[in-house]
């Protein structure tokens, strides 16, 4: 079974606006960790934000922020005020139990900024 | 001061042919990856290794084999190069035992096998 679901091949946004990307997870353990990458059209993997299962609140970094909703097992990452540096994949990304240290990826979402 | 650096950007060869690919970290890392990731931008773990251990995801064929010389470098060596290992191979590294710590990539490898 998939680790990560992403089931937005591509997004779309006006610049200056908030957009959501979807990423659900399934996994077993209390304890796992949840990351976003940003992969743009030049190739290298940025890392964006972390969220820990026993963090009690969203995680933000800048403009980026997680809605974390462990009942459902989703990490929705929202880009606030959308520039066009913000095209690019988005990758989700989770580690299972303390100690593991793969992360595991989803198929990621192409986020186009028009503008 | 590239964190994760590796070479060559490009690598352009034959089928049948013998290569590899370097990877360096000067993050003070003591765990390295190697990532597969395909034409459709699916990101793959071949490889993790750090001093105590080697996993190696069982779907890689054996032509590929990681090797360490030292705590700072992870290398890729692939034999018998195929047409279906074309693809962009990212190294990267992380704190082991530290469920926060991200993965810091390398600016990936595009291997073409013609």
């Amino acid at each position: 079974a998939q680790k990560i679901t992403q089931t937005q091949p591509g997004m779309f946004v006006q610049e200056k606006e908030a957009v959501t990307l979807d990423c659900t997870y399934d996994t077993s353990d209390p304890s796992y960790g949840l990351f976003w990458y940003k992969q743009p059209s030049s190739g290298e993997m940025i890392f964006l934000i972390y969220q820990g299962s026993y963090d009690q609140q969203n995680a933000t970094e800048g403009r980026y922020s997680l809605n974390f909703q462990k009942a459902r097992k989703s990490a929705n990452l929202v880009i606030s005020a959308s520039q066009l540096g913000d095209s690019a994949m988005y990758f989700c990304a989770m580690r299972e139990e303390p100690g593991a240290n793969n992360l595991f990826f989803g198929t990621g979402t192409r986020l186009t900024v028009i503008p | 001061d590239t964190a994760v650096s590796q070479t060559p950007k490009y690598l352009v060869t034959q089928m049948g042919n013998d290569k590899s690919i370097k990877c360096e970290q000067n993050l003070g890392h003591d765990t390295m990856y190697w990532y597969k990731q395909d034409s459709k931008k699916f990101l793959k773990i071949m490889f993790s290794y750090n001093n105590k251990e080697l996993i190696i995801n069982e779907t890689v064929p054996n032509r590929f084999s990681p090797k360490s010389p030292d705590k700072a470098h992870l290398n890729l060596h692939i034999n018998s190069l195929e047409l279906g290992d074309s693809a962009v191979y990212f190294c990267a590294s992380s704190q082991g035992g530290d469920n926060q710590s991200p993965l810091h990539f390398g600016n990936g490898t595009r291997l073409t096998v013609t």
